[in-house]
């Protein structure tokens, strides 16, 4: 099974800041025959259920403003908030679906400071 | 719009068995996998279960490998989840969930959850 390791468990950022936050996989989750990486990250706010930011590791979901964005490759992955907005309080979660079973990091909450 | 909506949840006794189902519209239901995800309460994400568009593909969480079955019912544009002996471990809220793309994805939408109880 692929894990995923995400760090911080939590972090407090002053509004307008760069929030980042990163996530390992224990193997690759880049597919050499379309070199996409498969790898999405969701939001959590409390009391709603998981809402898709970025997937394929960079690709944003439509709707999503532009101020989120994704990095990263093979194993190593950056979730970035350019200027934090008090609307993005919630838990991150980044997951694997290159293979099954499919998993998720452990998340990580962001607070304002 | 892509609505699902997850219903059967409740408290049950250690042991005993479940069926989660969950309705969707506003989308072509048969050409996406499902999933079933679920939260314990205060904890985070954990992939229960997935079958592709034409059920050809099932996979399971070795969590609940040889207790829980996914099936669905494109006919009737429904996913379930029938849940055996049930532990106090699969205490959670369980999503439904759709796949972005026709084969193994992101998950593009989520229904409200339904939430399941093991206790005695």
């Amino acid at each position: 099974d692929i894990v995923m390791t995400q760090s911080p468990d939590s972090l407090a950022v002053s509004l307008g800041e760069r929030a980042t936050i990163n996530c390992k996989s224990s193997q690759s989750v880049l597919y050499n025959s379309n070199n996409k990486n498969y790898l999405a990250w969701y939001q959590q706010k409390p009391g709603q259920p998981p809402k898709l930011l970025i997937y394929w590791a960079s690709t944003r979901e439509s709707g999503v403003p532009d101020r989120f964005s994704g990095s990263g490759s093979g194993t190593d992955f950056i979730l970035t908030i350019s200027s934090l907005q008090a609307e993005d309080v919630a838990v991150y979660y980044c997951q694997q679906y290159y293979s099954t079973p499919l998993t998720f990091g452990g998340g990580t909450k962001v607070e304002i400071k | 719009e892509v609505q699902l909506v997850e219903s059967g949840g409740g408290l049950v006794q250690p042991g005993r068995s479940l069926r989660l189902s969950c309705a969707t519209s506003g989308f072509t239901f048969n050409d996406y996998a499902m999933h079933w995800v679920r939260q314990a309460p205060g904890k985070g994400l954990e992939w229960v279960s997935g079958i592709s568009g034409n059920t050809d593909s099932i996979h399971y969480a070795d969590s609940v490998k040889g207790r829980f079955t996914i099936s669905r019912d494109n006919a009737k544009n429904s996913l379930y989840l029938r849940m055996n002996s049930l532990r106090a471990e699969d205490t959670a809220l369980y999503y439904c969930a759709k796949d972005k793309k026709r084969g193994w994805d992101a998950f593009d939408v989520w229904g409200q959850g339904t939430m399941v109880t093991v206790s005695s």
